[in-house]
């Protein structure tokens, strides 16, 4: 596609909830970021995919936070059991290979009520 | 992990000043760092990066510095334009998959 593309663009749950956010990166990009951000900070590293394998998880706040890449190409984020500091904006961003630019999908602005 | 610290938080400049936002890094081993510049509700968008072989990086009205002895680079705007208001985020590698960003420069330009 042209660019790297989120879905849903906001979200609201309760407290609780599960919830899944998607990432369709840009076609033939090999790595794939998800970020968290919070307002008014800087994006925070949560994972890392190379294809289909998720290289490094470290990110991710508990085991709560879920993430897979079953053919390498689209990106669900899912999160159990919400709690309301999950509440920020979630990032998606694909870049062909490790260390080359990253494009950011628009975010996914997740409210846990 | 990575340690970016990014100065200063906030930035005011006239329009046609220049404005210089810095970061530095922990770790020795980084290679590549991006600039994203983010307007309210959107997303990041790179504007400019430079890799470890160089010093310097132009495009038209920015440019970026880095000085891999000291552990720092920097983002440089000249000319600056109301529309160049955004907040700027400096980014570095860390162990090759995770990119640590600074808390991020609120720039604001004053016609």
């Amino acid at each position: 596609g042209a660019g790297v593309s989120q879905s849903p663009r906001y979200k609201v749950a309760k407290r609780g909830q599960d919830v899944a956010l998607r990432c369709d990166p840009i076609s033939g990009h090999v790595s794939l970021f998800w970020y968290q951000q919070a307002l008014g900070q800087g994006p925070e590293f949560l994972t890392y995919f190379q294809n289909e394998a998720q290289l490094d998880k470290s990110g991710l706040p508990s085991d709560r936070f879920f993430a897979e890449r079953p053919e390498g190409s689209v990106s669900t984020l899912k999160i159990q059991r919400t709690q309301k500091e999950d509440s920020a904006v979630y990032l998606c961003a694909s870049s062909s290979r490790a260390h080359q630019p990253q494009h950011f999908g628009d975010g996914t602005r997740l409210s846990i009520l | 992990g990575e340690n970016v610290e990014q100065h200063p938080s906030t930035l005011s400049v006239q329009e046609g000043d220049s404005a210089v936002i810095k970061c530095t890094y922990s770790d020795s081993a980084s290679n590549y760092f991006p600039w994203y510049k983010q307007e309210l509700g959107k997303r990041p968008q790179l504007i400019i990066d430079i890799r470890s072989n160089v010093g310097e990086k132009k495009d038209q009205r920015i440019a970026v510095t880095l000085n891999k002895t000291a552990k720092h680079f920097s983002l440089h705007i000249t000319e600056t334009q109301p529309e160049d208001s955004a907040v700027y985020f400096c980014a570095a590698p860390w162990t090759g998959n995770q990119f640590y960003f600074g808390t991020g420069t609120s720039l604001t330009v004053i016609p």
